[in-house]
């Protein structure tokens, strides 16, 4: 079973409108993090935004904000008034175990979202 | 220089060649990451090294070797590769806090 899904395999979007990216996740682990990347056709990965477990409030940062419903298994990213340089691949990742003493670990990424947006 | 960076970021290689790529981090993190992103599939986690020594391996072919001499430095030696494995390696960094995972440009391999 996949541990990380986005069902949203492309998207278009009129500039300046507000964007939401889906990612469900699962995991029998108390203690994990969701991390969003985004990845521009030169293909670095660039951190965007982080949410762990427990943290009481939804992370933001800047025009990005991170939709966490844990019940749900969900952790949808939300860019607002979204702009042209946006357009990338965007990819939901998940770390298990975090703070467990387990030493480093790696991510688990979803599929990614194609996002386009249009002027 | 700040940040993660791979040189080189392109390769084309015979299936024969011998090649390796190269993996340096300035952010002071001590674990370092071999990530393959391979067309229509998700990243897939190839190596971690904490504190220089090797801690999981997704069982990857040995063709890949990778090698870890220093907390600033990682490579990935590659040895008889097949057209399959082309795709793109990054290569990422973290610290101890486990909520960070930076990643570098990534050389964009050709197996022909």
């Amino acid at each position: 079973a996949q541990k990380i899904t986005q069902t949203q395999p492309g998207m278009f979007v009129q500039e300046k409108e507000a964007v939401t990216l889906d990612c469900t996740y699962d995991t029998s682990d108390p203690s994990y993090g969701l991390f969003w990347y985004k990845q521009p056709s030169s293909g670095e990965m660039i951190f965007l935004i982080y949410q762990g477990s427990y943290d009481q409030q939804n992370a933001t940062e800047g025009r990005y904000s991170l939709n966490f419903q844990k019940a749900r298994k969900s952790a949808n990213l939300v860019i607002s008034a979204s702009q042209l340089g946006d357009s990338a691949m965007y990819f939901c990742a998940m770390r298990e175990g975090i703070g467990s003493g387990g030493g480093a670990d790696g991510l688990t990424f979803g599929k990614g979202t194609h996002l386009i947006i249009q002027p | 220089e700040t940040g993660v960076t791979q040189t080189p970021r392109h390769l084309v290689m015979g299936m024969t060649n011998k090649k390796s790529l190269k993996c340096e981090q300035h952010l002071g993190h001590n674990a370092m990451y071999w990530y393959k992103q391979s067309a229509k599939k998700p990243l897939e986690l190839m190596f971690v090294y904490s504190l220089e020594e090797r801690v999981e391996n997704n069982s990857v072919p040995s063709r890949f070797s990778p090698e870890c001499p220093n907390s600033s430095h990682l490579f990935l030696h590659l040895h008889t590769l097949q057209p399959e494995d082309s795709a793109l390696y990054l290569c990422a960094s973290g610290p101890a806090s486990y909520n960070e995972q930076f990643f570098g440009p990534g050389t964009r391999l050709t197996v022909l």
